[in-house]
């Protein structure tokens, strides 16, 4: 049984703060990891695919680095803004290619204080 | 682009009735679906993998005769949960894989047997 961890749990942020959280999977037969975004009753929102280890992905002020030797990966997001308020969750792929299902984390709930 | 719909959003139904739960591709065709479901304060969870014109593959622990996962054209995957129990209660999300790595998911489906 795979084992992908989040952490923190939960994390409260205040307004214009930057945070950052940690996804840790195994290091071995990795294929991929992936980054969601999801806000309750919507759809989780792809926001990063990483698969070289070195990897460092951005969109705006959300950015993802990618250790595939050490099986970890962060979130950073910097300068938090309310729209930021959601539960990020990290998916693992093992070796084998793109069309396998994802093992989840539990995901990060970040709240973010005005 | 990329968006995946689920009908219906939520439901209630009677321990022993059965449930369809139906999810679409709405602007691309899917080669391969997926569903998970998710408990209270764990992670998402694969159950099965669903390839359009074959039988899905389930994982270690989903009954295949309880939920019954029909993948009849690139665009409509079906979970039916059949002769449903309170323990099937749970938040059942599908995704959609098409050529890229991503996964595009939709809103769920929060059922709840009494």
């Amino acid at each position: 049984i795979l084992n992908v961890e989040q952490s923190p749990q939960s994390l409260h942020v205040q307004e214009g703060d930057s945070t950052n959280f940690t996804c840790s999977f195994p290091s071995s037969n990795f294929y991929a990891l992936h980054w969601y975004r999801w806000e309750t009753a919507k759809s989780p929102e792809a926001l990063f695919v990483m698969t070289l280890n070195g990897d460092e992905k951005k969109k705006g002020r959300i950015s993802a680095t990618l250790n595939t030797k050490e099986g970890y990966s962060y979130l950073y997001i910097k300068g938090s803004q309310p729209e930021d308020s959601a539960t990020y969750l990290c998916a693992f792929i093992e070796g084998g290619g793109g069309a396998d299902g994802l093992t989840f984390g539990k995901g990060t709930h970040l709240i973010i204080q005005p | 682009g990329a968006v995946v719909s689920q009908h219906p959003s939520r439901v209630i139904c009677k321990s022993g009735t059965s449930v369809k739960i139906e999810c679409r591709s709405l602007d691309f065709q899917a080669t391969t679906m997926f569903w998970y479901r998710q408990f209270p304060k764990q992670s998402l969870m694969l159950m099965a993998t669903s390839n359009e014109g074959s039988k899905a593959t389930y994982e270690q622990g989903v009954e295949k005769d309880k939920f019954l996962i029909n993948h009849a054209s690139l665009t409509l995957s079906t979970l039916t949960v059949t002769s449903a129990h309170p323990e099937d209660s749970s938040f059942y999300i599908c995704s959609a894989y098409r050529t890229t790595p991503t996964q595009y998911f939709g809103p769920g489906t929060r059922l709840t047997v009494l």
